[in-house]
Formats: structure tokens, sequence, C-alpha cells
């Protein structure tokens, strides 16, 4: 079972919000981590978009609009990132990131956000 | 302006080796963490390993321990991933990213290099 779980698609409407999950691996408590989320389009590298642990230890990235926003579900084990507003812009990948047992950074498989 | 500037794409044949490069430029190299990524085309996203430039404190994911090797020089603010032996599954493009900051290895990839093609074919 991977470390971290994400759908692999996921459509929305323009102006509607979406939630994107990434869930970790039964026995890796997401109270405990870090989640990092990054955004990436066609024919560009990854931008960084946020983390978000709790609400007293989260950072948004540099130029990242307000929109985008994290969260937890803890009773699913699973980080969450909130997009309000979707515009056309935001049909792109979105990868979380953990950094995981021995130093390692996991990276979950990614979903697709296709806006309709 | 923060960047990380890396080399051009490269075509290998089996069993060759390379050295692909990431240059930093804006901000003080030796005190933030190196990390590299790799993304198979149509593929996710796979972290490699991280350099520390500023005493080259060296980590690889148990992936890809072995099979490659991270270095860096500070006095050109400049990290490397380098290939003895390439294989077809080598294929890749390959980011440099910076990450965290002084001791903290585990931080967030706020700066993505342009990223470089590899490509391995015979």
């Amino acid at each position: 079972q991977a470390v971290l779980t994400q759908s692999a698609s996921l459509s929305a409407s323009p102006g509607a919000s979406a939630s994107l999950t990434c869930t970790l691996r039964s026995g890796i408590n997401v109270a405990s981590y870090r989640i990092y989320w990054y955004q990436q389009k066609p024919g560009s590298p990854p931008q960084y978009l946020l983390r978000y642990k709790s609400d007293s230890d989260k950072q948004q990235g540099s130029g990242v609009p307000s929109r985008f926003s994290g969260s937890k579900d803890a009773s699913a084990n699973a980080g969450i990132l909130l997009i309000s507003g979707i515009q056309s812009e935001d049909e792109a990948d979105y990868y979380c990131m953990i950094w995981h047992s021995r130093a390692s950074a996991v990276f979950g498989g990614g979903t697709k956000l296709t806006v309709l | 302006e923060v960047q990380l500037v890396q080399s051009g794409a490269e075509v290998k044949k089996p069993g060759e080796s390379l050295k692909i490069s990431c240059q930093a430029s804006g901000y003080y190299f030796s005190t933030n963490w190196i990390d590299w990524v790799r993304q198979v085309p149509g593929k996710g996203l796979e972290w490699m390993g991280i350099i520390y430039p500023g005493d080259s404190d060296t980590r690889y994911s148990p992936s890809f321990q072995g099979q490659v090797t991270i270095s860096a020089d500070k006095s050109i603010n400049t990290a490397y991933l380098q290939w003895s032996s390439l294989k077809a599954s080598d294929t890749a493009m390959y980011y440099c990213v910076r990450g965290g900051y002084g001791n903290d290895a585990q931080g967030g990839f706020d700066i993505w290099g342009q990223g470089t093609m590899v490509t391995v074919s015979s």
C-alpha cells in the first residue's frame, strides 16, 4: 500500500470549490505530519502551493492565492487541499508530499483536476 | 530573483555516464538544502535525495541509493546529479529544488529548476 494515496482525477466547474484528498497509509497518523501541496501544469515544473499541519502550523507559498488552503480530516487520516472559486487556470496536476521515515520525502501519485 | 537553472537536455546510450547541474542564484546557496526529484514522462514525482551545500551532507532515497551520486560545489553555487552507468529506465525529467533551511532538511520545495530531460536509448 502506498504511503500517500490521491484520487487520480477530479472535475469541477468554474466558480465551484474542490477538495483534493491525500490519504495516509494506515499506521501513519496524519496529525503528526506537515502535508505539502504542489501544482504542476503541462510542460512546466511543479510549483509550491502550501504546507499544512495545523491552523497554528501552516504556510502559504509566495504569491499563492488565498483561495488555495489546506486542512486535515483526522477521521479519514487525510490531508486536504481546498480550492475555492475555481478558475480555468487551476486545471493542473496536484501532488501532496510528506517527510516520512528514514528522512525521505514521499509524494502522492497526483490528482488531475479538470475544469469543465 | 531566486532561481535554480539546470543544464540542458541530454541524450545518452545505455552504459554511458552523465553529470547534470543545477546553479543557484539570488540567495545564499550554502544554507538551503537542495533536493533532486525525478519525473518519468506521464508519471508522478519521486524524491531521489538531498544535499546540504554548506558541508555536503548527503542523503538518498532507498530507491536511488547506489544508483546516482549527488554532490555540490558551494564555490560556484552549483549542485550535481550523476550516473556512472545509465539505463533506459533512467529516462526522465530531473528537477533540482530548494528545500529546507539550515538544520531543517525536511522543508517544502519552494523553488524548482526548469528540469533537465535525460533520454537513454540505444
